[in-house]
């Protein structure tokens, strides 16, 4: 079966970390470009990081410098590290693959369940 | 970064209606615009990319159409089933994309 499932998600006190992880199957994980999106009632869905399959990185402003994804191809995993975490980055976490395969083209074509982040004292 | 704004939030219709959802971007996109469907506790699922284009699986009932800064999204008769939240995103100028902030189709 084609599907993406995210784990490490969980309560994390501000200025803390958190690392998700999303694993993928029934796919071959290495030809897709990868992404986290993120989703709160307040702001919506918010596009959170990309990495390609060469293992280029994108990031929106938000969390530039904070967030890192990363890759491991040979785990068929998808990660996101979290630092430096805010009341703000509390969310419901997506990974979710490019419809485009060698050919990315930014459409999200299979998500995960998401995973909950919350940020709180 | 461009901003999307979806009209109207809440679109109060009946089974067998048409339902016509609005996508206006801040900035033209050209058609670099996607359209996705979601249910209370589950993920977006895509629907339409590059303005016009069905994805995989996707009833014929669906279509979109636009470019620029206007778009659209229409349900030609509503099943049980397509009573969600609809978001629409744009990937033509990056990073971010962005997303808009969906409407609401209910039952009325």
């Amino acid at each position: 079966e084609v599907q993406l499932v995210e784990s490490g998600g969980g309560l994390v006190q501000p200025g803390g970390s958190l690392r998700l992880s999303c694993a993928a199957s029934g796919f071959t994980f290495s030809s897709y470009d990868m992404h986290w999106v993120r989703q709160t009632t307040e702001k919506g869905l918010e596009w959170v990081s990309a990495i390609g399959t060469a293992g280029d990185t994108y990031y929106p402003d938000s969390v530039k410098g904070r967030f890192t994804i990363s890759r491991e191809n040979a785990k068929n995993s998808l990660y996101l590290q979290m630092n430096s975490l805010r009341a703000g980055d509390t969310a419901v976490y997506y990974c979710a693959r490019d419809r485009g395969g060698y050919n990315p083209d930014w459409y999200f074509d299979l998500w995960g369940r998401g995973t909950l982040v919350t940020v709180s004292s | 970064e461009i901003v999307l704004t979806q009209s109207p939030a809440t679109l109060s219709l009946s089974p067998g209606e048409r339902a016509t959802l609005s996508c206006r971007a801040s900035q033209s996109v050209s058609s670099y615009l996607a359209w996705y469907q979601q249910k209370p506790g589950q993920a977006p699922r895509l629907l339409i990319y590059d303005a016009s284009n069905r994805a995989t699986g996707i009833p014929a009932r669906f279509s979109g159409s636009g470019s620029g800064t206007d778009f659209t999204l229409t349900i030609s008769s509503l099943e049980p089933e397509d009573f969600a939240v609809y978001y629409c995103q744009q990937r033509a100028n990056w990073p971010p994309f962005t997303f808009g902030g969906g409407t609401k189709v209910e039952i009325k």
